[in-house]
């Protein structure tokens, strides 16, 4: 496969669950993030790391954890969701920080 | 904090007609720009970008935008739209090896009707 995937595409689940979201580029990028894409709202950047190493949590609720466990794969962990957390989560990658996103598909988040 | 602004919630415009997308940043230093498009059903796509140099840039599918320092803008333009180009539209600033700081704006809804 190519550029960046997503699994799963859409994700159902319930407040109390625990699930993750998995990215992963083929691409050979150094720097991977997660977004938030909400209806009526900008793309929110939740989190960016560089070489592994988390860059920037831009005031995250602790209810998402990312992972980084190499510059191909990312994690997302969600536990104890709110309804309000619903919306399209966005993994991209880049050469360096800073530079061209390629963004992945996405995985339409629903809690209920 | 980096802000980006996009003039139009949405546009509608008749295929044919000429299209333009404003896009203002707040940063005063050097910066990346970029513009994205998302189709129906689609994910996010690059349309072009400007990192430095001629500060008309073209895309693909015949877009450019225009790099105008002195009014922090990077307006989105084509000359000729089609039923095709219906999608939103985001524009994006970075800042060199500065990830935090990757943020887009609202986005702009183009319907074009044949």
């Amino acid at each position: 496969e190519t550029g960046v995937t997503q699994t799963p595409r859409h994700l159902v689940m319930g407040m109390t669950n625990k699930k993750s979201l998995k990215c992963e580029q083929h691409l050979g990028h150094n720097a991977m993030y997660w977004y938030k894409q909400s209806a009526k709202k900008p793309l929110e950047l939740m989190f960016v790391y560089s070489l592994e190493e988390r860059v920037e949590n831009n005031s995250v609720p602790s209810r998402f954890s990312p992972e980084c466990p190499n510059s191909s794969h990312l994690f997302l962990h969600l536990h104890t969701l709110q309804p309000e957390d619903s919306a399209l989560y966005l993994c991209a990658s880049s050469q360096d920080l800073g530079r061209t996103c390629t963004f992945g598909p996405g995985t339409r988040l629903t809690v209920l | 904090a980096q802000s980006v602004s996009q003039h139009n919630h949405h546009v509608i415009l008749s295929e044919a007609a000429s299209l333009e997308l404003g896009c203002n940043y707040s940063y005063g230093g050097t910066v990346n720009l970029f513009w994205y498009v998302q189709y129906p059903g689609q994910h996010l796509q690059l349309l072009l970008k400007y990192f430095s140099g001629d500060p008309l840039v073209k895309g693909i599918k015949g877009f450019e935008a225009e790099f105008i320092k002195s009014k922090f803008s990077f307006n989105l333009r084509k000359p000729s739209v089609q039923w095709s180009d219906t999608a939103e539209y985001f524009c994006a600033v970075s800042l060199d090896n500065y990830g935090q700081n990757f943020v887009f704006g609202p986005g702009t809804r183009l319907s074009v009707l044949p």
